[in-house]
Order: structure tokens, then sequence, then C-alpha cells
């Protein structure tokens, strides 16, 4: 079984500034990880996902993600959010035997831009 | 890019009737679909995964019974919620995977029905 963790339900944050929102993963079996982000009312788009390669990861919006292995984590940063970053993320986890679909969902973090 | 469609948006119901989701998959066939629920600022709960032709998987805890699953064809995919009652009331989204290329690239969320139940 797979299990995600956000450590963080809310992070407000200045316009400007950077963030970093953490996610922590527990799985038994190698898998895929992704970041995606909901606005308000809406499904989700993806941000970036790791399937294989370079532990760095680059997505859209400026977002960036990094693979730890060791730390069983995977964290997203963006060096300078904007206003309208303001959404739900989710970190996600899919185990590799299933193509990259069964995928398992963090409670979420909401980011909070603010002026 | 691929775009996964859900109809109706939003349904507002009384307890006791049947709703029915439509997801579609508008520009690619789709062998396998998810449905998750989300409840009100929590995490998407994978339900079931859909495959076309064949018979729902169900997660753990849902009730087959109560959230009837069709895969009729390569592009849609319903989700019924039977005699639907107020704890019922959510938001569902439905995921639509890709028949070619890698298909990690290919997994594409349709927009969420929000379903709320008198």
């Amino acid at each position: 079984a797979q299990s995600v963790t956000q450590l963080d339900s809310q992070v407000p944050v200045f316009e400007e500034a950077p963030v970093e929102l953490r996610c922590n993963y527990s799985s038994s079996v190698s898998v895929y990880l992704f970041w995606y982000v909901q606005y308000p009312n809406q499904g989700l788009q993806l941000l970036l996902k790791y399937l294989s390669g370079s532990t760095l990861v680059k997505g859209i919006n400026g977002f960036e993600a990094e693979f730890n292995k060791s730390q069983t984590s995977f964290h997203l940063r963006k060096p300078s959010v904007h206003i309208s970053d303001t959404a739900e993320y989710f970190c996600a986890v899919s185990p590799t035997s299933t193509g990259g679909f069964k995928t398992i969902f963090g409670a979420g973090t909401r980011l909070f831009v603010k002026a | 890019g691929a775009v996964v469609s859900q109809h109706p948006s939003r349904v507002i119901c009384k307890s006791g009737t049947s709703v029915k989701i439509e997801c579609r998959s508008l520009d690619f066939q789709a062998t396998t679909m998810f449905w998750y629920r989300q409840f009100p600022k929590k995490s998407l709960m994978l339900m079931a995964t859909s495959n076309e032709g064949s018979k729902a998987t169900y997660e753990q805890g849902v009730e087959k019974d109560k959230f009837l699953i069709n895969h009729a064809s390569l592009t849609l995919s319903t989700l019924t919620v039977t005699s639907a009652h107020p704890e019922d009331s959510s938001f569902y989204i439905c995921s639509a995977e890709g028949t070619s290329g890698n298909l990690t690239d290919t997994q594409y969320f349709g927009p969420g029905t929000r379903l709320t139940v008198l």
C-alpha cells in the first residue's frame, strides 16, 4: 500500500516570495510521483511528474520538485509566487506496476498568496 | 491536449433519487477510467477503476451497489449514485487513461461534478 503525507495543510506567503510545499510518501513498491493543482470548483491540473531519471523535475507555471529517494520526499518549490498561484496543491503517487494511473493523493496543501 | 469532460457539472437532487454522471474522453480512447470522490477541503479518494467492457474494480469500503459504474465504450464511463442521500453529497472527479504512448503521460482529469443531495 502507498500513502502520501503533505505536512502543511495551509501555507500563507507574500507575493514574489519563494515557497516550498512539502510531501513525503510511503510505499513498498516503486512509484511515480506527481504534483497537481486545483483551482476552486475545478478539476485537477498536472503541474509536474517524476517518472525516472533526473531527480529535479521542472513543471508548468515555474514550479519544480525534487525527488529524494532516501528521504522519500518530493517537495514542490517556486522561487517567486504570484497571486494567481493561490490554489490547492496535491502530491500524489502511483505504483509503477499500474502504469502510473492508480493514483493515491495526499490531503492537499492550500497555498495562499498575499499581496 | 487531450480533454476529459464531465456532465453535469453540478446537480442537485432529492434524497432517494438516482443520479448519473458521465465522463467522456473527447479526443482519445480511454481503456481505463478512474472515479474519485472529494469531500470539502479534503483530498481525492479513489472509488473505483473502470475498464471498458468489463466490471469495475472498487476500492475497499466503496459500496458497489450504491455507486454503479458502466464503461460502455472507449470514450464514455458513467457513475450512477443510486438512492442518493445527503451524505453522498460530494465532488466527483473522473480521470481517463490513453491507449497509446507513455501511459503516465496520458492521464487526464475531468473538471468534476458537484452533487448536492437535499
